[in-house]
C-alpha cells in the first residue's frame, strides 16, 4: 500500500501560470515532509520542506500547503518558469526514520 | 567537487551473475542509503546505514544485500541478479535519519538481461 500518494501524474501548464501539484499520506505519525525535484537524466534534490507545526512555507516562487487534519499538502510554483519542467517527489518521515517517497508528477511548462 | 559518487555508472550484467555498486560520500554523513528509480513507482528504499557496519532493511531489501565498510563508502550487491532488477539505482548521504536532507549521487543504470 503506498503510503505517499501524489496526483497528478503529469501536469502541462503555460508559462506564467501557477502550478498545483497535490500529495497524501496514510500514517498520521508522520513529521517532516520534504519535497524533491528532479530534472532529467539528473538525481534528485531537495526543493523544499515543512514540518507539521506550520502550514505554509514559502520560498520564492515555491509554497507548500498543509493540512494535518485531512492529511494532505499541496506544492504551489507560481508565475511557472521553462526551467521548472522536472518531476516533483513528494515524502514523508517519521520520527527520524527513512524518506518514503510518492511516484512523483512530472510539470511541463510551455512557453 | 562531487559529494556523492557512484561506481559504475552503467552496467550490464547476465541473469545469475553477480553485481556490486558502490558509493562514496565526502560529506562526512553518518547515515547512507540505496534507492532504486522505476517509472511509476518513484524512489523505493533498499538498504540504508546509520554509519560504519551497520545496515538496515528498507522497504524492498529482498535480493539484495548492503555492506558499509566504512564512513565513506555504502555497497549494493546483487548476489543473484535477474532481470527484475533492471532499473536505476540511486544511493544518498545525509546527517540525521529522515529529517535533514539527502544529497543523491548520479545514478547506476544497471540491465540485467
Amino acid at each position: 500500500q503506498q503510503q505517499v500518494r501524489q496526483s497528478p501524474q503529469s501536469l502541462t501548464v503555460w508559462e506564467g501560470e501557477t502550478a498545483i501539484l497535490n500529495c497524501s499520506y496514510e500514517d498520521s505519525t508522520f513529521d517532516y515532509f520534504p519535497w524533491y525535484w528532479q530534472f532529467p537524466r539528473e538525481s534528485p534534490a531537495l526543493l523544499i520542506a515543512i514540518r507539521p507545526v506550520s502550514n505554509k512555507k514559502e520560498d520564492g516562487r515555491f509554497t507548500i500547503f498543509f493540512n494535518k487534519r485531512e492529511k494532505k499538502l499541496s506544492l504551489h510554483i507560481t508565475d511557472s518558469q521553462p526551467g521548472d519542467s522536472a518531476t516533483y517527489f513528494c515524502a514523508a518521515s517519521q520520527g527520524g526514520r527513512a524518506l518514503i517517497f510518492g511516484t512523483g508528477t512530472t510539470v511541463s511548462v510551455s512557453p | 567537487e562531487a559529494a556523492v559518487t557512484q561506481s559504475p555508472r552503467n552496467k550490464v550484467a547476465v541473469t545469475g551473475g553477480k553485481v556490486t555498486l558502490s558509493c562514496n560520500q565526502t560529506n562526512n554523513h553518518n547515515n547512507m542509503y540505496w534507492y532504486r528509480q522505476d517509472t511509476g513507482h518513484g524512489l523505493r528504499l533498499i538498504h540504508y546505514s546509520y554509519g560504519a557496519g551497520s545496515t538496515e532493511k528498507g522497504d524492498i531489501p529482498d535480493g539484495y544485500k548492503a555492506s558499509r565498510p566504512s564512513q565513506e563508502n555504502f555497497s549494493l550487491i546483487l548476489e543473484l541478479a535477474t532481470p527484475s532488477q533492471t532499473s536505476v539505482y540511486f544511493c544518498a548521504s545525509g546527517d540525521a535519519l529522515g529529517r535533514a536532507e539527502q544529497f543523491f549521487g548520479p545514478g547506476t543504470r544497471l540491465t540485467v538481461l
